[in-house]
């Protein structure tokens, strides 16, 4: 069966602060794929990474960052200099890599609040 | 371009009626899915779509759902004699589906808010 947990339901930091969102997965197959997505207070889910079981290079782009551990199946997400315009609820997510469409199954969500 | 597309936004209905949400996907997006988001929960998965096929219905939570889609485009997920813990967000998303390289991207509607009273 596969699994996403997140266990921090709620962070909230001050502006400017770094934040690291966990992610810990469980899977059985050994081709899998790793999602987050951001949900604003508008509701709309926006993409952010999307990567696969066999990269397991850490990526940055701009101001977030992504860390991926299969020795402790972890896909655990950094925000530096957080900013009040990062405030949303967070959802890391898993899907079998053995087909071109496949559903994805999602973490409970972390919701982030950023104060001024 | 433009995005996935969900109507109504909003729907609000009587315990017992049916409902119909429609999706439209991105032009050329093969796959299509359907996810349930209840107040403050994860996302959950009902159906989704190759083509007009529906490969996995394994979601959905009982025979008082359905869904279809035609022409390989436009999808409506149809709910009979509603009851009041259907209330939820009825995400679509769609992605490309090419063929190889693991599951695609999925990129996700606005979403129809149903309250059933």
């Amino acid at each position: 069966a596969q699994k996403v947990t997140q266990a921090q339901t709620e962070i909230s930091v001050v502006e400017k602060e770094d934040v690291t969102l966990d992610c810990v997965y469980e899977t059985r197959d050994t081709t899998y794929y790793l999602f987050w997505y951001k949900q604003p207070p508008s509701g709309e889910l926006v993409f952010l990474i999307r990567r696969n079981s066999f990269d397991e290079q850490n990526e940055i782009s701009g101001r977030y960052s992504w860390n991926f551990q299969k020795s402790t199946s972890s896909f655990n997400f950094t925000i530096t200099a957080s900013q009040v315009v990062d405030s949303a609820v967070y959802f890391c997510a898993l899907a079998r890599g053995y087909s071109s469409a496949s559903k994805i199954i999602f973490g409970s969500g972390t919701r982030l609040s950023i104060r001024p | 371009g433009a995005g996935v597309s969900q109507s109504p936004s909003n729907k609000v209905t009587e315990k017992g009626k049916d409902v119909e949400l429609r999706c439209d996907p991105i032009s050329g997006h093969t796959a299509l899915y359907w996810y349930r988001q209840s107040l403050g929960q994860g996302l959950e998965f009902l159906i989704y779509f190759q083509g007009n096929s529906a490969p996995d219905k394994s979601g959905l939570p009982s025979d008082r759902f359905s869904a279809e889609r035609t022409g390989g485009s436009v999808s409506t997920l149809t709910i009979q004699r509603t009851q009041q813990e259907d209330s939820a967000v009825y995400l679509c998303a769609s992605s490309p589906a090419l063929a190889g390289g693991g599951p695609d991207t999925q990129y996700f509607g606005p979403g129809t808010r149903l309250t059933v009273l």
